[in-house]
């Protein structure tokens, strides 16, 4: 179990660029979820994914976000356009829904997203 | 939007005491999760207490879930410096289970040596 991983770290870019972040779940784990933090703010949903089918996306998650997981395995979500109030701290988790209907969500570091 | 309402927002003690947070939410659960946050980092799963259950420990951690009030405590035995964090609750609303948290904005806790 080598955890979530999550690259980059730090992401600084100019407002209008476009930008990728990846996630690496526990490999086990067959949902993976993507969440926005702001600055004092609790985690908010952005969308999940089961295997390789999205689930559900938030209404966050404008049609400048978009997030894929081809291969069932890691994660990539990509923001267009970047705006200045894309900026935050994005956060990847994963499950494993196989062994029963309560188990936690793995988080990784996150993806930290400053717009100059 | 945040379903949960953590309370106090910022906790500070001395080390040795107990730290209690509270949570309150609004709408029917699955389960409710606590989680610690250290600064710059992603979320540490502390304890997930179910719908059907009232109290759980882990180690120092103690739980309890009060679902006709629709609110929770997790209350930190003999703090330690190392629990300064920000703890937040966060709820799985769908009976199925394994589907996205919402979590509340968090209790900051700091623990003075």
């Amino acid at each position: 179990d080598t955890g979530v991983s999550q690259d980059p770290r730090h992401k600084i870019t100019k407002r209008g660029q476009n930008v990728t972040f990846r996630c690496d779940p526990i490999s086990e784990h067959n949902r993976l979820y993507w969440y926005r933090q702001t600055l004092g703010q609790g985690p908010e949903f952005l969308t999940y994914f089961q295997n390789e089918a999205q689930l559900e996306k938030s209404r966050l998650l404008s049609d400048r976000f978009s997030a894929e997981r081809p291969k069932g395995s890691f994660s990539t979500l990509e923001i267009q356009r970047t705006e200045q109030g894309d900026s935050a701290m994005y956060l990847c988790a994963s499950s494993n829904d196989r062994v029963s209907v309560n188990q936690p969500q793995h988080f990784g570091d996150g993806t930290r997203l400053s717009i100059l | 939007s945040q379903q949960g309402e953590e309370d106090p927002q910022a906790l500070s003690i001395q080390e040795g005491e107990n730290a209690t947070m509270n949570c309150s939410y609004k709408t029917s659960i699955n389960n409710l999760q606590w989680y610690r946050q250290n600064s710059g980092r992603g979320l540490v799963h502390l304890i997930l207490i179910r719908s059907n259950e009232r109290e759980k420990h882990s180690g120092r951690l103690r739980v309890t879930l009060d679902t006709s009030k629709k609110s929770s405590s997790l209350l930190i035995t003999a703090s330690r410096a190392a629990d300064t964090a920000s703890y937040f609750c966060a709820t799985d609303v769908s009976i199925s289970g394994n589907t996205p948290l919402v979590f509340g904005k968090g209790t900051r806790l700091s623990v003075i040596a």
